[in-house]
């Protein structure tokens, strides 16, 4: 079935680098894409989100490239800093009520 | 501005025992609700939505149920919990296009 995907279950990075977090997904047809942040013990928080007629979205410090060619997706972080360690998820609507979840990649950050 | 509310925080109940999760909204009106599960390390999955008072749709057959009673109440339960009822279940509410859903804090539920 369709599904969404994250190229690497964990990233570690030193404080200050930029960071990279990937997702593929599937099913073309998806017509939204959002990225959430799960910090431990808590609840998925939105990040930013992306319509599938951009390519590209800038929030603060975070920068979300949409690629339809190779369905890709991916959410880069400016200047990372310690509290950017959790897990982030993206996440595909399907023209419905519905997200699909990708598995996570878990963020470490050291400093 | 809006809010999701989610209680308890943390449960741990025997296997056979009943469940009752709650979750409420604030500061919107006929929000879409969701309630997830998410196994230690995994991604979520979607378990029950609602898109009005009294209209559930159920993603996966399991030994759980959900209810809306209210516009903005949605509530998870169970007659009889098993050892695999254990996670952490999310709540999320959405408004529609673009559906940005929005989580609450969680909870976490061990049954023994």
């Amino acid at each position: 079935g369709e599904s969404v995907g994250l190229h690497l279950p964990t990233l570690s990075v030193q404080e200050g680098d930029n960071s990279i977090i990937n997702c593929a997904y599937s099913n073309s047809a998806s017509d939204y894409f959002i990225w959430y942040k799960q910090e431990s013990g808590k609840g998925p928080q939105f990040i930013i989100d992306i319509r599938s007629n951009m390519d590209k979205r800038q929030g603060q410090r975070v920068t979300v490239l949409l690629n339809k060619t190779v369905k890709h997706l991916s959410l880069q972080i400016a200047a990372t800093q310690p509290g950017d360690s959790a897990v982030y998820f993206c996440a595909e609507n399907q023209a419905g009520t519905a997200l699909i979840f990708g598995k996570g990649t878990t963020l470490s950050v050291s400093s | 501005s809006q809010t999701i509310h989610q209680w308890p925080a943390t449960l741990v109940q025997p296997v056979g025992s009943p469940l009752s999760l709650e979750c409420t909204v604030e500061g919107t009106s006929n929000p879409n609700l969701y309630w997830y599960r998410q196994a230690a390390g995994r991604g979520l999955q979607l378990l029950f939505y609602s898109v009005g008072i009294g209209q559930i749709s159920s993603e996966v057959p399991q030994n759980l149920s959900a209810s809306r009673p209210q516009d903005r109440q949605f509530i998870l339960s169970s007659k009889k919990l098993l050892l695999s009822d254990s996670g952490f279940y999310l709540c999320a509410w959405s408004e529609g296009a673009p559906n940005i859903q929005y989580f609450g804090a969680g909870t976490r539920l061990s049954v023994l």
